[in-house]
């Protein structure tokens, strides 16, 4: 079984500064891929990155990048140069990957809401 | 082109009667999945579709939801017998099948319905 765990409380973070949100999970599958979305207060759920867990190098994805800790099952999500518009809350989420290109269900973590003061 | 649709956005019912919520997917995207979120939760698993076909329906909570899809576009998810647990918004969701060794076949997500059960 999978299971994603986000524990912070509530994030704030100053206009322009970077910011870490923290995402563990665990996983007894041996591929998988690691994803990060965004809810704002809308209510849609936005794509922001995708991790892969043979992926040797971190992703990166404009102002977004995850810092992944394979070993240590650790797939935190660091957004540089914050704006406001990034306030919402964050989703870390993950699924197996049976093999290339094959679909299956996303688990999800409880999210952490991120707050940009100006 | 057009994203996931959902119908209807919001569905204010009584205690004990059936309701249909409808997804329509991203033209040609062979997954369809459907998630159930409550108030200030992460994102639940319900159902998986593969075609027309469910590979994956381990997230239905009770036999008072199923789903099918027809034609391998529109999904329904029919809870019977509603229950004020069942209040929530369901979230759909759609992604491609790549045979690409990269792929990680991101899940496009629908607005939601707002399910409210009196």
């Amino acid at each position: 079984a999978q299971k994603i765990t986000q524990t912070q409380p509530g994030m704030f973070v100053q206009e322009k500064e970077a910011v870490t949100l923290d995402c563990t999970y665990d996983t007894s599958d041996p591929s998988y891929g690691l994803f990060w979305y965004k809810q704002p207060s809308s209510g849609e759920m936005i794509f922001l990155i995708y991790q892969g867990s043979y992926d040797q190098q971190n992703a990166t994805e404009g102002r977004y990048s995850l810092n992944f800790q394979k070993a240590r099952k650790s797939a935190n999500l660091v957004i540089s140069a914050s704006q406001l518009g990034d306030s919402a809350m964050y989703f870390c989420a993950m699924r197996e990957i049976i093999r290339a290109g094959a679909n299956s269900k996303l688990t999800f973590g409880k999210g952490i809401t991120l707050s940009v003061r100006p | 082109g057009a994203g996931v649709s959902q119908s209807p956005s919001n569905k204010v019912t009584e205690k004990g009667k059936d309701v249909e919520l409808r997804c329509d997917p991203i033209s040609g995207h062979t997954a369809l999945y459907w998630y159930r979120q409550s108030l200030g939760q992460g994102l639940e698993f319900l159902i998986y579709f593969q075609g027309n076909s469910a590979p994956d329906k381990s997230g239905l909570p009770s036999d008072r939801f199923s789903a099918e899809r027809t034609g391998g576009s529109v999904s329904t998810l029919t809870i019977q017998r509603t229950q004020q647990e069942d209040s929530a918004v369901y979230l759909c969701a759609s992604s491609s099948t790549s045979g690409g060794q990269s792929s990680y076949n991101e899940q496009f997500f629908g607005p939601g319905t707002r399910l409210t059960v009196l």
